[in-house]
């Protein structure tokens, strides 16, 4: 089963424009994390918040978390043709290993030049 | 330097046959993830290691399954008596420390298994 689940399942933006996704998850956390997957070059981290955090920033990436609402939004400024990637939110779930990782279905961004 | 490499990029093989895949993690680090990913999804978490034990496989689909890491190092998933819907890109990961919730996991570009 999948904890997060990213919305909008598809996005298609002007190169400069905003583009913001949503994450929804089930259970309490510890963190949320955000990956990139661009075809060919696999998943890499964009950015790690923690429950306590409301808010982080990272270059055009900002991260909201709202544990309240169980939901986490990850807004990209002036977007790049570059950008044109595939967007998934993951939770850390413990368990008796110490924790897994547990991705949504993720948001596919396509950023049009 | 060198990120975590999968090998083979690509495996065609036929419904039944037994299968391996390798992963290299960077060097050095601790913890090794294993995760299949099916088209238009996220990964799924299949078995988390932690050196050379196996500290969470309760991702594995079932007892054709197994993933194996003897050194501590590079880790082999194997697939026995394989099946269509075993189609799907494998994705290693690695990460400094395992037990935290905190460690960023480096992935691999995959191994794409399509089983005919």
């Amino acid at each position: 089963s999948q904890q997060g689940e990213e919305d909008p399942q598809a996005l298609s933006i002007q190169e400069g424009e905003n583009a913001t996704m949503n994450c929804s998850y089930k259970t309490s956390i510890n963190n949320l994390q955000w990956y990139r997957q661009n075809s060919g070059r696999g998943l890499v981290h964009l950015i790690l918040i923690r429950s306590n955090e409301r808010e982080k920033h990272s270059g055009r990436l900002r991260v909201t978390l709202d544990t309240s609402k169980k939901s986490s939004s990850l807004l990209i400024t002036a977007s790049r043709a570059a950008d044109t990637a595939s967007y998934f939110c993951a939770t850390a779930e413990r368990n008796t290993g110490g924790f897994k990782t547990i991705f949504g279905a993720g948001t596919r961004l396509f950023v049009k030049a | 330097g060198a990120g975590v490499s999968q090998t083979p990029s690509n495996k065609v093989t036929e419904k039944g046959k037994y299968v391996e895949l390798r992963c290299d993690p960077i060097s050095g680090h601790t913890a090794l993830y294993w995760y299949r990913q099916s088209l238009g999804q996220g990964p799924e978490f299949l078995i988390y290691f932690q050196g050379t034990g196996a500290a969470d496989d309760s991702g594995l689909p079932n007892d054709r399954f197994f993933a194996v890491r003897p050194e501590g190092s590079v880790s082999t998933l194997k697939i026995q008596r394989t099946e269509r819907g075993d189609s799907a890109v494998y994705l290693c990961a690695s990460s400094p420390r395992g037990g935290s919730s905190y460690n960023e996991q480096f992935f691999g570009p995959g191994t794409r298994l399509t089983v005919l």
